[in-house]
């Protein structure tokens, strides 16, 4: 069964940081690109970032470029997503979600999310 | 600048009804087009990729279409599980991905 476990959400302030994990088993983990979609609380989903198999290839939505950082271990199974400089307008669900390329690119298995309250 | 445009925003419809969910894009996208459905509290889930095709396990009442910019996602017998909301996604513009803004779906 594939799972996607994200963990690191909590309430923080404005202009602090913060470091997301998202723990992966049921497939093998090197071999899939990886993304992290947010979703403000009653908004909808946005893309935030990719991250291809290996990590040597990295993409951001423009309103966290410079400010959020994707990574993964592959020799741990897990995606990173660390977030720094934060904003009030950061504060959303988190999700994890894998990247298949079959057809053109989608999510096709997703984690239960993560909140992120940025707030002082 | 990409955008997308998924309508209605919501829309109300009882049990057996046909749901036709639409999407248009600014920009001709190929066949870069998925559809993911989002139960209350819940994450999303894939529903339909590549336009058309559905994932295993995804019912058949379910169908993807279109081409160009203009795409739908069709429910034939809207079941109590479908209640929901539905979001629109390409793919085509990567290495940045853009979700529509969604559609509510809720028991008349």
């Amino acid at each position: 069964e594939i799972q996607l476990v994200e963990s690191g959400g909590r309430l923080v302030q404005p202009g602090g940081s913060l470091r997301l994990s998202c723990a992966v088993s049921g497939f093998s983990f090197s071999n899939y690109g990886m993304g992290w979609v947010r979703q403000a609380p009653g908004k909808g989903l946005e893309w935030v970032a990719n991250i291809n198999q290996d990590g040597s290839d990295k993409d951001y939505v423009d309103s966290v470029k410079g400010r959020f950082a994707i990574s993964r271990d592959n020799a741990k199974n897990s995606l990173y997503l660390q977030l720094n400089s934060l904003r009030a307008e950061d504060t959303a669900f988190y999700y994890c979600a894998r990247r298949h390329q079959w057809m053109g690119p989608h999510f096709d298995n997703w984690g239960q999310g993560t909140l992120v309250t940025v707030s002082s | 600048d990409f955008q997308m445009t998924q309508s209605p925003r919501s829309l109300s419809a009882s049990v057996g009804d046909r749901v036709i969910i639409t999407c248009r894009t600014s920009q001709r996208i190929g066949n870069y087009l998925n559809w993911y459905q989002q139960k209350s509290g819940k994450a999303p889930k894939l529903l339909i990729y590549a336009t058309s095709h559905l994932p295993t396990g995804v019912p058949s009442r379910f169908s993807g279409g279109g081409s160009g910019t203009d795409f739908t996602l069709t429910i034939n017998g809207l079941q109590p599980d479908d209640f929901a909301t539905y979001y629109c996604q390409q793919s085509y513009t990567a290495p940045t991905w853009t979700f529509g803004q969604g559609t509510k779906v809720e028991l008349k």
